[in-house]
């Protein structure tokens, strides 16, 4: 149980195109799913909560006209790279949390390596 | 924003060697949860403690929480190589539903 998937896994573009992830709960309802940006041989870093139904709360220095987030159903939130630049290049990884979890406890999608050419 | 510490940060050694790694907080956190991911992968929850002095084990791993909450640390009796990956603590972090990340202690376990 708790399986959360994105797609896609890989994706090159080039510099000033847009790029649309994918993340999906397979198994269970997500009220809340978190995006997270990783850089090589660092931690996570969270860019946003998405709220099913409602606007996403983006962190302090995360561009939320640059970086889209949609959150349509209790399964399926979308990060858009608007505009994307090779310093966009990362790890993108999401997360889910099944209805209220008393300890915060997030369920990991595989992540979306980007690279802009 | 409370803080995690994790260390080592770095970790190698030898199939069947013993190890710990430690997380670490000048905060109280209401639980901790430990995960690990492998490269080219999103993380995978191993545990969650709640309970102050609480050890819980998985299979070769034994997690422990502090007594007074703020820190934990992960035991792994003869690792393996499947043992290999960067291991996060995490916990809540004050907003909502959210969680905040150690830095992570990335072991390597050679065959």
């Amino acid at each position: 149980g708790a399986v959360v998937s994105q797609h896609p896994s890989r994706v090159i573009c080039k510099s000033g195109t847009s790029v649309k992830i994918e993340c999906r709960s397979l198994d269970f309802q997500a009220t809340t799913m978190f995006w997270y940006r990783q850089f090589p041989k660092q931690s996570l870093m969270l860019m946003a909560t998405s709220n099913e139904g409602s606007k996403a709360t983006y962190e302090q220095g995360v561009e939320k006209d640059k970086f889209l987030i949609n959150h349509a159903s209790l399964t399926l939130s979308t990060l858009t790279v608007t505009s994307a630049h090779p310093e966009d290049s990362s790890f993108y990884i999401c997360s889910a949390q099944p209805g209220q979890r008393s300890y915060n406890e997030q369920f990991f999608g595989p992540g979306t390596r980007l690279t802009v050419l | 924003t409370q803080l995690l510490e994790q260390s080592p940060q770095f970790l190698s050694i030898q199939e069947g060697e013993n190890l710990t790694v430690y997380c670490n907080s000048s905060s109280v956190f209401s639980s901790l949860q430990w995960y690990r991911q492998e490269p080219g992968e999103g993380p995978v929850l191993l545990v969650t403690v709640v309970t102050g002095g609480e050890v819980k084990k998985l299979k070769r791993l034994t997690f422990q929480f502090g007594d007074a909450r703020k820190d934990s640390s992960l035991h792994i009796t003869a690792a393996q190589p499947g043992d290999t990956g960067l291991y996060l603590c995490a916990g809540p972090s004050g907003g909502y539903q959210k969680v905040t990340f150690g830095i992570g202690t990335k072991l390597q376990v050679i065959p």
